[in-house]
This record gives C-alpha cells, structure tokens and sequence, in this order.
C-alpha cells in the first residue's frame, strides 16, 4: 500500500520552461514532506522541503506548495535547465524518523 | 561532496561468502540508516539506529544484519545472500536535536552484485 504516489514516472520539458512535478499521499499523519533529487549512480540529495503548516516554500528556481485538504503537493522548477534532469523523489515523514519515498519522477530537461 | 561516506562502491559476491558494507558520518547525527534501492524503485528503508538503537524493518531477511559500533559508524553484514538481493545500498544520517525536519543526507551508495 503505497502511502506516497508520484503518478507520473517521467516528464519531459524544455529549457527555460516550468517543470511541474506531483506528489500524492494519503497518510494524513505526515506532517513534513521532502523533495529529493537522484542522478544515477548516487545518493539522493535533498532539495526542498515544506511543513504542513504552511502552503508554499521557496528556494531559488525551486517552490513546492502543500494542499493539506487533497493530499497533495507538487515541486515547481523555473526556469528548467538541462542539469536539472534527474530522478526526483517526494517523501514524507511524520511523528518519528521514517522517511516514505514516492515512487520517483524522472525529469529530462531539453536545450 | 556527500558528507556520509560509504564503502566499497561495488562490491560482487557470490551466494556463500559473507562480506560487509560500510558507513561513516561526522556530522554528529545520532540517526542512521539503511535503505535499498532497486533500479526504477523508490528507496526502502532497511534498518535504523537512532541513538544506537535499532529499529528493523521486519520484511528485512535475518542474512542482512546492521551493525553500530558507535554513532559515526554503521555496518552492513552480509550472509549467504540472493541475487535478487542484487541493488544500490544507501546509507543515510540525520539529526535529531531540535528543529529535526526529516532530512536525510545520503552517502553515494554500495552497488552490490550476488552472483
């Protein structure tokens, strides 16, 4: 039972354009959510994150907005650029240290 | 630079030998882990030490066993494993003093190969 979906395993955007990319859950107990970043071969690297009480986060070319109410948040990348293309993980975590990974979205970033 | 180093890189072992993963941090976090990524797969959380106590992922088989010898370093021992055992290791480390926000920092992994 995957309590973290990402429901896209791959998208595909130009350079200069906005990379969306989505998260669902469905454990309303998580209160903290992650996005990490994943080339191949190596450790996924943390990239942003947001706590459940608030909406948006805001990092450089990076936000990630938090809807509490569906379950969703998503990571906003503008502009894309073409070292953006990775695998990108959304995780969540509650009370305790266990982080539930999302399936993963792969991101090709065009020139 | 990953501050969380793991070694060997790769590492090919047959089904019979036993052979060990390891892990090192000095960022002073009291929590480590280790996950299993298997390729197109999300990261599966294996074992935890949190304050060198473990907690187990009760679906991780007993030919896996982690060990602690102190906060910076966690080892991963190796016994008679599958090839479907074959996947990327990753060790993470976290801390747990106040304003803890989940975030892990991840070594580059152990390629490990059963033959």
């Amino acid at each position: 039972d995957q309590q973290v979906k990402q429901n896209s395993p791959s998208l595909s955007v130009q350079e200069g354009r906005i990379s969306i990319l989505n998260c669902d859950y469905t454990n309303s107990m998580f209160d903290y959510f992650l996005w990490y970043k994943k080339y191949p071969a190596e450790g996924p690297t943390f990239l942003i994150s947001i706590s459940s009480i608030k909406d948006k986060n805001e990092d450089g070319r990076f936000t990630v907005f938090l809807n509490k109410s569906a379950k969703h948040l998503s990571l906003h990348i503008v502009p894309s650029q073409p070292g953006d293309s990775a695998v990108y993980f959304c995780a969540a975590t509650g009370a305790g240290n266990m982080l539930t990974f999302g399936g993963g979205t792969r991101l090709m970033v065009k020139p | 630079d990953t501050e969380v180093t793991q070694t060997p890189k790769h590492l090919v072992m047959g089904m019979t030998n036993k052979k060990s993963l390891k892990c090192e941090q000095h960022m002073g976090h009291r929590a480590m882990y280790w996950y299993k990524q298997k390729a197109k797969k999300p990261p599966e959380l294996m074992f935890v030490y949190s304050y060198e106590k473990l907690s187990i992922n009760e679906s991780v088989p007993s030919r896996f066993s982690p060990e602690c010898p102190n906060s910076s370093l966690l080892n991963l021992h190796l016994h008679a494993l599958q090839p479907e055992d074959s996947a990327l290791y990753l060790c993470a480390s976290n801390t747990l003093s106040g304003g803890y926000t989940g975030e892990l920092f991840f070594g580059e992994g152990s390629r490990l190969t059963v033959l």
